[in-house]
C-alpha cells in the first residue's frame, strides 16, 4: 500500500537554527499538508499546499515557516530559527482529492534545546 | 473558534466488548467528519461522513454522523487487543482544501 515518507524521524536542533523536515507524498496525490503535535495536545494544522502554493496556512504558521514542493515529488517545511516551543511531532499528508481522507506520514519528533 | 470535543477521554474494556466513541463538534463551513486510529505515529484513516444518518462500516467498526445534532459516534464491535489505540475525530472544513480541526482524541484501551 502506498505511504507517505518522512525524513528524519527525529530531530535534535538549537535554538534558533534553522530546520528542514522531508517528505514524499504518495505520487498521484494533489494536496498536500503539515500538522504538528505538542506532546499531550491536539493535532494541529499547518499549512495545506495545492497546484503549487499555499491553500491555507493557520496562525501558527508565521514568517518562520515556509513550505516547498521544489521537484514534483518531495514536500518540505522549513522552520528558518527554531524556538523551544516549535518541539513537537510533525506529521505530512497527502490525498489525491479532498473527497477523500488523507494519508499521513509517521511524523518526524522534532525537539529543539 | 471550530471545536471539535471527543468522549471519553480514555476508556479500558475486556476483549469482546462493544465500544462507542462520541464525538461533538461546532464549526463554520463544515465539509466531512473524519475518523483516524493512531496506534504509535501516523494517524491511519477509518472514516469520512458527509451525509447525516448514513452509517459506514468496516468489518467490526462502523460510525454515522448526525448533522442536526453536530456529533458523530464509531462503535467498534467484539474488540480485540489490537484495536487499543487513540483515536482522532476531525472535521474537514470547507476552505483550506479541507483543512482537519482535531479533538483531543479517545485512548481505548483493550485488555484480555
Amino acid at each position: 500500500e502506498p505511504e507517505v515518507t518522512q525524513t528524519p524521524s527525529h530531530q535534535v536542533t538549537q535554538m534558533g537554527q534553522e530546520v528542514i523536515l522531508r517528505c514524499v507524498p504518495i505520487s498521484n496525490h494533489l494536496y498536500f499538508y503539515w500538522y504538528r503535535q505538542i506532546l499531550g495536545q491536539k493535532v494541529e494544522f499547518l499549512v495545506s499546499f495545492y497546484n503549487n502554493e499555499i491553500s491555507e496556512k493557520s496562525e501558527i504558521f508565521d514568517d518562520q515557516f515556509s513550505v516547498e514542493r521544489p521537484d514534483g515529488s518531495n514536500f518540505t517545511l522549513k522552520i528558518r530559527s527554531t524556538k523551544l516551543e516549535d518541539s513537537a511531532m510533525y506529521f505530512c499528508a497527502s490525498t489525491h482529492s479532498i473527497n477523500y481522507g488523507y494519508t499521513f506520514g509517521s511524523g518526524t519528533r522534532l525537539t529543539v534545546v | 473558534e471550530d471545536k471539535v470535543v471527543q468522549s471519553p477521554l480514555s476508556l479500558v474494556v475486556h476483549e469482546g466488548d462493544t465500544v462507542t466513541l462520541n464525538c461533538s463538534y461546532e464549526v463554520t463551513n463544515f465539509r466531512s467528519l473524519l475518523w483516524y486510529k493512531q496506534e504509535k505515529k501516523a494517524p491511519t484513516f477509518l472514516f469520512m461522513l458527509t451525509s447525516s444518518g448514513i452509517e459506514k462500516k468496516s468489518g467490526r467498526l462502523s460510525s454515522i454522523l448526525d448533522k442536526k445534532e453536530l456529533f458523530s459516534i464509531l462503535n467498534i464491535t467484539a474488540t480485540q487487543t489490537g484495536d487499543s489505540a487513540i483515536y482522532l475525530c476531525a472535521v474537514g472544513l470547507i476552505q483550506g482544501a479541507q483543512k482537519l480541526v482535531f479533538g483531543q482524541g479517545t485512548r481505548l484501551t483493550i485488555n484480555p
